[in-house]
């Protein structure tokens, strides 16, 4: 089983900011299986990045994935009001598919 | 329009057994994957397990595996997820979710969630 490790858990930023998420897993999977979701408080995940790098439909492009290996990066260009939320990561297409623990991005 | 619809909240006591839905409309079951996620009051998401209708190809996660059972009927277009003797540990909402064959990408529609709570 892939175990998925993010940092770090909790991400204080401003709105306009830059935000970095890190996705570790603890052996090598392809870029093909590597996911990131957002969810918002009382809210469904939403779908943000697929593929480690493929933006979901309607995802603004502030949004963007990369890495490859062990380590994968979600990065968030100008932080917006609405993205403040709590972000995770996945690996999914062998089973077990497996999330991370999740980073909370606050204000 | 796609459209995946849960059964309601449900409350039982530990011991019980219960099943919960994941009505599928606006698409072909048979085509897609349907998988399930807990979120436990307060915790991350946690992928149970997957099941593609048109051949009932089911794969769990250890964690679940044995715990519950996820299950299809093409005849209706309708996922379940099974539990033979809740515990108060499976108090949590509950997510069908949509994949494509190919899982690209990994999840295109969510199910609004069905609250389980279990408590004596």
């Amino acid at each position: 089983e892939v175990v998925l490790t993010q940092s770090p858990g909790t991400l204080s930023l401003s709105p306009g900011e830059r935000a970095t998420l890190s996705c570790r897993a603890s052996q090598s999977i392809s870029s093909t299986y590597l996911a990131w979701y957002q969810q918002k408080f009382g809210q469904t995940p939403r779908l943000l990045i697929y593929g480690a790098s493929s933006r979901a439909t309607g995802i603004p492009d502030r949004f963007s994935g990369s890495g490859s290996g062990t380590d994968f990066i979600l990065s968030i260009t100008r932080l917006e009001p609405e993205d403040f939320a709590v972000y995770y990561c996945q690996h999914y297409g062998t089973a077990p598919w497996t999330f991370g623990q999740g980073t909370k991005v606050e204000i | 329009e796609v459209q995946l619809m849960q059964s309601g909240a449900e409350v039982k006591k530990p011991g019980e057994s219960l099943i919960i839905s994941c009505s599928a409309s606006g698409y072909t079951f048979t085509n897609y994957w349907i998988g399930w996620v807990r979120q436990m009051p307060g915790k991350g998401l946690e992928w149970m397990g997957i099941i593609y209708p048109s051949d009932s190809d089911t794969k769990y996660s250890p964690s679940f595996q044995g715990q519950v059972t996820i299950s299809a009927d093409k005849s209706i277009g309708t996922a379940f997820l099974q539990w033979n003797s809740l515990q108060a540990s499976d108090t949590a909402i509950y997510y069908c979710t949509r994949a494509p064959y190919d899982w690209s990408p990994p999840v295109d529609s969510w199910g609004q969630g069905t609250l389980v709570t279990v408590s004596s």
